[in-house]
């Protein structure tokens, strides 16, 4: 299993631009999610999808969009990109057990996005 | 929105001490988690945590779930360089679909 695959590694962006994160799992988990890593601030939630077709906000998704149309892929779409948005993006995927919250187990390698 | 305080916030310690680092918040979780993060790296979980007063061990690592389900401390014991870099743990609130809140991180560096 590849596990959880980011693209791209690293990436400038030039302000008002948009681009899509892109994320993909092999290990068939229904939960999928998105963060965003800033110095000092610890992981914050952008997105979320507890499966395919399902998608939810987090703690911070302005500026933000996602879709899940199939299990695999879960990717992050940067409408107008901002300097606020300079951050490391990782996606994450769980396994749900019945009955109970899925648990955050794997994380991607992260994307570095720079906004000039 | 919920706010979990990690402390301490870095940590510079001699190969072989032990190290403790803990997590606290004002809301009540149903699960903590630690994770590990390396340079350039995404986290890995190390220990997860589904009730309070579990104590759970993973090798060195040892990792309790508080009594009042608002802190949770991590412990590793003699330290060796490879346990530098950032932990972090995470709360997960009831009926949160499995959304986490994060601590800020505790920076570790090991002399050997």
């Amino acid at each position: 299993n590849a596990g959880v695959t980011q693209t791209p590694k690293f990436q400038v962006l030039k302000t008002g631009q948009s681009m899509t994160l892109q994320c993909a799992q092999d290990m068939n988990h229904e939960y999928m999610s998105w963060y965003r890593q800033d110095p000092g601030m610890g992981l914050r939630l952008i997105h979320y999808s507890v499966g395919a077709g399902i998608t939810d906000q987090g703690e911070v998704p302005n500026g933000y969009n996602v879709s899940r149309s199939t299990t695999e892929d879960f990717p992050l779409r940067l409408l107008s990109a901002a300097p606020s948005q300079t951050s490391v993006y990782f996606c994450a995927s769980s396994y749900r057990f019945s009955g109970l919250p899925p648990l955050t187990q794997y994380f991607g390698p992260g994307t570095r996005l720079t906004v000039l | 929105g919920q706010q979990l305080n990690q402390s301490p916030q870095s940590m510079f310690i001699q190969e072989g001490e032990d190290v403790s680092m803990n997590c606290t918040s004002s809301s009540i979780f149903n699960t903590w988690l630690w994770y590990k993060q390396d340079p350039g790296e995404g986290p890995v979980l190390l220990i997860a945590l589904y009730k309070a007063g579990e104590l759970t061990s993973n090798g060195r690592l040892t990792a309790q779930f508080g009594i009042t389900r608002k802190d949770s401390f991590l412990n590793i014991s003699a330290s060796i360089p490879s346990d530098v870099g950032i932990y972090f743990c995470a709360g997960q609130l009831g009926g949160s679909q499995g959304n986490l809140i994060f601590g800020k991180g505790t920076k570790l560096s090991v002399k050997p």
